[in-house]
């Protein structure tokens, strides 16, 4: 059962052009939601956060958006540049319970962002 | 700070050998974590540990796999009788103890293994 969907596997965008990129949850104790970039043979790099009592965070060409009662998120990149071609994964996290919570992230599958010169 | 190391970076065994793989996490992060990802999936939670304490376990991790981080620094991963099923990408994170930003998980490039 997967609680973290990213239901498109790939998407193709003009350079210059606004990127979307989508991701559904099933978990309603998730309660922060991150975005990873990964290029081939490395590892996740983070790329913007968003906690759930807010609905928006921005950051440079990133904006993350989150509506908790659909469960859905969204990553916007403005304008999409070739360099950032990548797999791009949603992830999330529990509420913390205690100090000690593992607060371990429950990734989507990915979606391969194309970016077209 | 020179970000998540791991070592090796690649390593290919036969099947039923050992393995031992290594994470170097940032500095001043307390928390740990290994993930394992395996072609077309995201990566899968195996364990964390809280400075020197390993405090919650995957399903995943069979009995064959076996975490430590001795003194809250570094930590290794060690599979015994490899099966070709293990054959993964195997990724370290570490979070800041910032309750803030805990959330927040830096990994390192990982260690891809192969089971031949």
């Amino acid at each position: 059962d997967q609680q973290v969907k990213q239901n498109s596997p790939s998407l193709s965008v003009q350079e210059g052009r606004i990127s979307i990129l989508n991701c559904d949850y099933t978990n309603s104790m998730f309660d922060y939601f991150l975005w990873y970039k990964k290029y081939p043979a490395e590892g996740p790099t983070f790329l913007i956060s968003i906690s759930s009592i807010k609905d928006k965070n921005e950051d440079g060409r990133f904006t993350v958006f989150l509506n908790k009662s659909a469960k859905h998120l969204s990553l916007h990149i403005v304008p999409s540049q070739p360099g950032d071609s990548a797999v791009y994964f949603c992830a999330a996290s529990p509420g913390t319970i205690s100090s000690g919570s593992a607060r371990q992230l429950t990734f989507g599958s990915g979606t391969q962002l194309t970016v077209l010169p | 700070d020179t970000g998540v190391s791991q070592d090796p970076r690649h390593k290919i065994t036969k099947r039923g050998q050992n393995v031992t793989f290594r994470c170097d996490p940032i500095s001043e992060h307390n928390r740990l974590y290994w993930y394992r990802q395996t072609l077309g999936q995201g990566p899968e939670f195996l364990t964390y540990f809280q400075n020197e304490a390993q405090l919650e376990k995957s399903r995943l991790l069979s009995d064959r796999f076996s975490a430590e981080r001795p003194k809250g620094s570094f930590s290794t991963l060690e599979i015994q009788r490899t099966e070709q099923g293990d054959s993964a990408m195997y990724l370290c994170a570490s979070s800041s103890k910032s309750r803030r930003l805990s959330y927040e998980q830096y990994f390192g490039p990982g260690t891809r293994l192969t089971v031949t």
